[in-house]
């Protein structure tokens, strides 16, 4: 059974740093691409990065330069390094496995980033 | 950026279908995806690559895109598919996901 839980989450001020972590579990976690996607509170999704299996890296423009994801295969692990944090970054962060055409095809269930002095 | 664009809500009658679309500079060029959110829950992919079904996914939900315009319809719709849904593509010119504003779905 794949599972994905995140971790990490909390309240942090603006300008501050956080690093979430995704412990991957029922499949072979370097064959796959991986995401991070945010929801803030009662709006919609929104894509925050991607890594490829050959750890090539992808932003949009709202967070790059602030955040970084990175892998560690040999742990099934995926991480989320996030800095400069804003109010704007507060949101549930899910981890999600990409397949073809980076549908999204499982999700972790969240884990919850507050931004707040 | 590339935009997907939803109706924000949606409302139908149960045992009625539902359509869902998606509209986006020919979007029919690119391979859609959709997803339904129910409270307090995350995501989970209903329809993949325009129209195929992940496991578990009734036959009731499928999935068409042309031209400009993607469509999630779902047959005989039950109260449990009162949700909001999503769609998303990969668009591959600037390697951005891209997911629309959501549709609520209301049931009657």
């Amino acid at each position: 059974e794949v599972q994905l839980v995140e971790s990490g989450g909390g309240l942090v001020q603006p300008g501050g740093s956080l690093r979430l972590s995704c412990a991957a579990s029922g499949f072979t976690f370097s064959s796959y691409d991986m995401h991070w996607v945010r929801q803030a509170i009662g709006k919609g999704l929104e894509w925050v990065s991607a890594i490829g299996t050959a750890d090539d890296t992808y932003y949009p423009g709202s967070v790059k330069g602030r955040f970084t994801i990175s892998r560690e295969n040999a742990k099934n692990s995926l991480y989320l390094q996030m800095n400069n944090l804003r109010a704007g970054d507060t949101a549930v962060y899910y981890c999600v496995r990409a397949g073809d055409d980076w549908n999204f095809d499982y999700w972790g269930q969240g884990t919850l980033v507050t931004v707040s002095s | 950026s590339y935009v997907l664009t939803q109706p924000p809500s949606l409302s139908v009658a149960p045992g009625k279908t539902a359509r869902i679309t998606c509209g986006g500079n020919n979007i029919g060029g690119k391979s859609v995806h959709w997803y339904q959110q129910k409270p307090g829950q995350a995501p989970v992919l209903v329809i993949y690559h325009d129209s195929d079904r992940p496991s578990g996914i009734p036959e009731r939900f499928s999935g068409s895109n042309s031209g400009n315009t993607a469509t999630l319809t779902i047959s005989r719709v039950e109260a449990g598919d009162e949700a909001d849904y999503y769609c998303q593509v990969w668009d591959s010119s600037s390697d951005y996901v891209v997911f629309g504003g959501g549709t609520k779905l209301t049931v009657l």
